[in-house]
């Protein structure tokens, strides 16, 4: 039984630029929420999806979205990248939302 | 919003004595609260989480406590081990509010 599985690992870009990252949840699980974790600091909820729809979101600007697929994996998308949005981003999947178990996270770096 | 406030920030202890990390939350509706544990380059790993109908929970060496009156919830970790050693987190949420809100964390050291 795989866990929450992220893609890639590592990604680097250039302010200014797009990128998306890639979230499988847990088995049986269908809600996915991803979070941002800067270095040495908790992470911060930016939104929930469930049943294909954002259910919640956080407080985050509208550069960053997101999609929840048929076969509940999700990405998410970060537009116009700023030297700030550098972090860990974490995805959890849960079983409607209780219960959040997180994947390994993408280390996005922003030059 | 929900406020969890986490403390200590740092707390060093000697191989098989106990560590206590305590948390705070601001909103009266919170119902759920986990604790995750963080090592270094690793994914937040769920190690026990207690609902507000219950007072006290434990799993081997871990234990935590929910004082809905005074809106606090502690860790306890017995007879540490070096491989305690990581980063915990605390975090606060309601049924109706799905998102985690996380603290600060504690690094937790345990000297051999």
């Amino acid at each position: 039984d795989a866990g929450v599985t992220q893609s890639p690992t590592h990604l680097i870009k250039t302010r200014g630029q797009q990128v998306t990252l890639r979230c499988s949840p847990k088995s049986g699980h269908d809600t996915v929420s991803w979070y941002q974790q800067a270095l040495g600091q908790g992470p911060q909820f930016i939104f929930q999806y469930y049943e294909e729809e954002e259910r919640q979101r956080g407080n985050f600007p509208d550069r960053f979205s997101g999609h929840q697929f048929p076969n509940y994996s999700s990405e998410l998308n970060v537009n116009a990248l700023l030297l700030g949005d550098s972090a860990l981003y974490l995805c959890a999947s849960s079983l409607q939302g209780v219960g959040q178990y997180f994947g390994p996270g993408t280390r996005l770096t922003v030059t | 919003g929900e406020n969890v406030e986490q403390h200590p920030s740092t707390l060093s202890v000697q191989e098989g004595d106990s560590a206590v990390i305590k948390c705070t939350y601001s909103d009266s509706a919170s119902n759920y609260f986990p604790w995750y544990k963080q090592e270094l380059g690793k994914r937040p790993q769920l190690i026990i989480d207690i609902r507000s109908n219950v007072g006290e929970k434990k799993d081997q060496r871990i234990a935590v406590t929910l004082n809905k009156t005074a809106k606090h919830f502690s860790l306890h970790i017995t007879e540490t081990q070096p491989e305690d050693s990581a980063v915990y987190f605390c975090a606060a949420s309601s049924v109706d509010d799905y998102k985690l809100s996380f603290g600060a964390g504690t690094t937790v050291t345990v000297r051999a």
